[in-house]
């Protein structure tokens, strides 16, 4: 059974800081792995996609890698802005097409 | 317009009622999914549809069922609703897998807004 764990869980830093989210996987088998974030109360909005056989996606400041081998995604943001404050979620698509959540990093940038 | 709509966006109900969220998207996907997100356990799944004649369990679905009217119309009912089902209700679709394009992604899942239901 799939288990997605993402750390840290929670991130409170200053404004202009580059910051690494991290997200591990138990089952390698993944026909890709997607970034969401989540303002509080609201839905979620996709951010990057890295399908098995890519190394990394990269979105303006947001860079995300996929060592699938060793089970790990990292995003990378780069010059945080206070509007960068949310939930990151990750979520990898099982080979049974169903995405497993991680319970997500919450980020607060300050101005 | 939102590509994935939900219906009602907050719902208050009591112990025992039926309830049915819906969800519809305008973006010709195949596949749609119904999840809950409470506080602590993240998104967890709980019926997933690849098409209208192919309605699947996730982890947590007793306690409700799903109808797919339509490609586009997924619906979640909770048959006798109790407490403990108060959580924030989530439809997402995804497409099926394509051989990849240059410059496109697929099984991208997109999300709908959420319906927070409370059960009291």
């Amino acid at each position: 059974k799939q288990e997605v764990t993402q750390i840290p869980a929670a991130l409170s830093v200053p404004e202009g800081e580059n910051l690494v989210l991290n997200c591990s996987f138990t089952d390698s088998a993944i026909y890709n792995l997607q970034w969401f974030r989540q303002d509080p109360g609201k839905g979620l909005t996709s951010l990057l996609l890295i399908q098995s056989s890519q190394r990394e996606q990269t979105s303006g400041r947001l860079n995300a890698s996929l060592d699938k081998s060793s089970g790990r995604s990292t995003l990378y943001i780069a010059a945080s802005q206070p509007g960068d404050s949310a939930t990151y979620l990750c979520a990898p698509l099982s080979r049974t097409y169903k995405y497993i959540f991680g319970t997500g990093t919450r980020l607060k940038v300050l101005a | 317009d939102a590509d994935v709509t939900q219906t009602p966006r907050n719902r208050i109900t009591k112990t025992g009622k039926r309830i049915m969220l819906e969800c519809s998207q305008t973006k010709g996907h195949d596949r749609m999914y119904w999840y809950r997100q409470d506080p602590g356990l993240g998104l967890r799944l709980i019926y997933y549809s690849f098409d209208v004649k192919d309605i699947n369990k996730g982890e947590i679905s007793d306690g409700y069922s799903v109808s797919r009217q339509a490609q586009a119309k997924f619906s979640l009912s909770l048959e006798s609703a109790i407490p403990n089902q108060t959580a924030l209700y989530f439809c997402a679709t995804s497409d099926l897998q394509r051989p990849q394009l240059a410059g496109l992604s697929y099984n991208e899942q997109f999300f709908g807004p959420g319906t927070r239901l409370t059960v009291l």
